[in-house]
């Protein structure tokens, strides 16, 4: 079984919709990070967290929220979609800092 | 602040030639620096990291990279491209802190001609 699985894969909404991407790892790792990629523009942080209790704004938090609902579990809100958040998006782990980050297989998320 | 270039967005080999591609950094800190592979649908896969240790960095399918300190480069390289090379390359850079956070390049596109 993979290490960070992320659900759903594949996932069409439309604007205005509120929709939430989960993220599970097994890796037991204490840090946890979402990521947005688009063509040409490369990965860009949207928030990570240290543990339960701590969430960060990353480089491109607006138009998102996350919940860290236990160790294993972080999820991405998006309260209100709009076409320019379809994206790949992806969840990470890392153990400690300065150690490698693992991802997820990525959703592929469409606004219409 | 840290940030990554990678110059060159797409490169073509043939199949059997080097392959180059390119990443240059800033930190304020000595860096730790990462290069992942991407396949089509898939994850980003790592393929080697620099923590201090040594500046030149095996890792795997071949692929490896050295630290130039003084070029604020880390390249990473394979003699003998293969067909199954065909992939997208992001290099990465942490600076460390609690959170760990990496600042990623916007990737390069790797096509291997037969």
């Amino acid at each position: 079984d993979a290490d960070v699985t992320q659900t759903p894969r594949n996932r069409i909404t439309k604007t205005g919709k509120r929709i939430m991407l989960e993220c599970s790892q097994t890796k037991g790792h204490d840090r946890m990070y979402w990521y947005r990629q688009d063509p040409g523009l490369g990965l860009r942080l949207i928030y990570y967290s240290f543990d339960v209790k701590d969430i960060n704004k990353g480089e491109i938090s607006d138009g998102y929220s996350v919940s860290r609902q236990a160790q294993a579990k972080f999820s991405l809100s998006l309260e209100s979609a709009i076409p320019n958040q379809t994206a790949l998006y992806f969840c990470a782990t890392s153990e400690r800092t300065l150690s490698e980050q693992y991802f997820g297989p990525g959703t592929r998320l469409t606004v219409t | 602040a840290q940030s990554v270039t990678q110059l060159g967005s797409h490169v073509s080999v043939s199949e059997g030639a080097l392959v180059l591609l390119r990443c240059n950094y800033s930190s304020s800190v000595p860096p730790y620096l990462f290069w992942y592979v991407q396949y089509p649908n898939q994850g980003l896969q790592l393929l080697l990291k620099y923590t201090s240790a040594a500046t030149l960095v095996k890792g795997i399918n071949g692929f490896e990279a050295e630290f130039k300190k003084s070029e604020t480069s880390f390249h990473l390289t394979k003699p003998s491209a293969h067909m199954s090379d065909a992939a997208e390359y992001f290099c990465a850079v942490s600076e460390g802190g609690p959170g760990n956070q990496f600042y990623f390049g916007t990737g390069t596109s790797l096509t291997v001609i037969p």
